[in-house]
C-alpha cells in the first residue's frame, strides 16, 4: 500500500526561526494536506494542495506540492511559541476520500 | 461551521466490556465517517470506513467482529469496541466528510 515518510521525527527550535518539514511517498497523490495537532485533540487542516507543483500560503505557512505528486513541503516562518505541536502531512487520492499520514514532525518551540 | 464532536472524551473501563464512542457532525450531514487509532507518539492510523445506510469497510487487519461500526443517520456514527482489552488502549479519532475531512476531538480510551 501508499506509504509516506515525514522528516524530521522532531525539531527543537528558537522562536522566531523557520522550520521546514517534509514528505514522501512511495506513489502518487492527487492531493496533499498539511494538519497541525495538539495534545489530547483532532488533527486540524493548515493547508490543502490540489496541483502539481502548487505553492500555498496560510498566514506564516507555506507548503508546495511537489512536481512528481510524491512528495510535499511545509515550511513555518518566524516560529512562535504556539507553533508547538505535531505536524502531519497526509495525501488522498479522492475529495473526501481516506487519508494516509506521515509519522508526524513533533515541533518544540523555545521562547 | 463544519464541527465534529465526539462523545465521551475519555472513557475507562474494565477488560472484557465493550464501549461505545458517539461521533457527530453538528452543523453539516455527512454520508461518510471515518474512524482512526491513534498509539502515543504515533500517527493517525485508518481503521474503518463508515457509510451512512451500508455496512462499513474496514481496513487490512481491523477486526470488523471487534470494532463494531454503525452509522445510521447522516449525523451520527458510532464505534463500539466489544471485549475491550489493555492493548485496545489508545485514542480514537473519527472525522466526517463535507467536501474535506474534519476531525472530531478524540476519544481517551482506558482499558485496564
Amino acid at each position: 500500500g501508499q506509504q509516506l515518510n515525514q522528516s524530521p521525527q522532531s525539531m527543537f527550535i528558537q522562536e522566531g526561526e523557520d522550520v521546514s518539514m517534509n514528505c514522501t511517498s512511495s506513489s502518487i497523490f492527487n492531493t496533499w494536506l498539511w494538519y497541525k495537532q495538539e495534545p489530547g485533540e483532532g488533527p486540524v487542516l493548515l493547508i490543502a494542495l490540489y496541483k502539481a507543483g502548487e505553492l500555498t500560503s496560510n498566514g506564516r505557512l507555506t507548503a508546495q506540492f511537489g512536481i512528481t505528486r510524491k512528495d510535499s513541503f511545509l515550511n513555518i516562518s518566524a516560529s512562535i511559541p504556539s507553533d508547538v505541536g505535531i505536524y502531519f502531512c497526509a495525501g488522498q487520492n479522492n475529495q473526501g476520500g481516506k487519508l494516509i499520514f506521515g509519522q508526524g514532525t513533533e515541533l518544540s518551540v523555545k521562547p | 461551521g463544519a464541527v465534529v464532536s465526539q462523545h465521551p472524551s475519555r472513557v475507562i473501563c474494565k477488560s472484557g466490556t465493550s464501549v461505545k464512542i458517539e461521533c457527530r457532525s453538528l452543523d453539516f450531514q455527512a454520508t461518510t465517517m471515518f474512524w482512526y487509532r491513534q498509539f502515543p507518539k504515533q500517527s493517525l492510523m485508518l481503521m474503518a470506513t463508515s457509510n451512512e445506510g451500508s455496512k462499513a469497510t474496514y481496513e487490512q487487519g481491523v477486526e470488523k467482529d471487534k470494532f463494531l461500526i454503525n452509522h445510521a443517520s447522516l449525523t451520527l456514527s458510532t464505534l463500539t469496541v466489544t471485549s475491550a482489552h489493555p492493548e485496545d488502549s489508545s485514542f480514537y479519532i473519527c472525522s466526517a466528510v463535507n467536501n474535506e475531512q474534519f476531525f472530531g476531538p478524540g476519544t481517551r480510551l482506558t482499558v485496564l
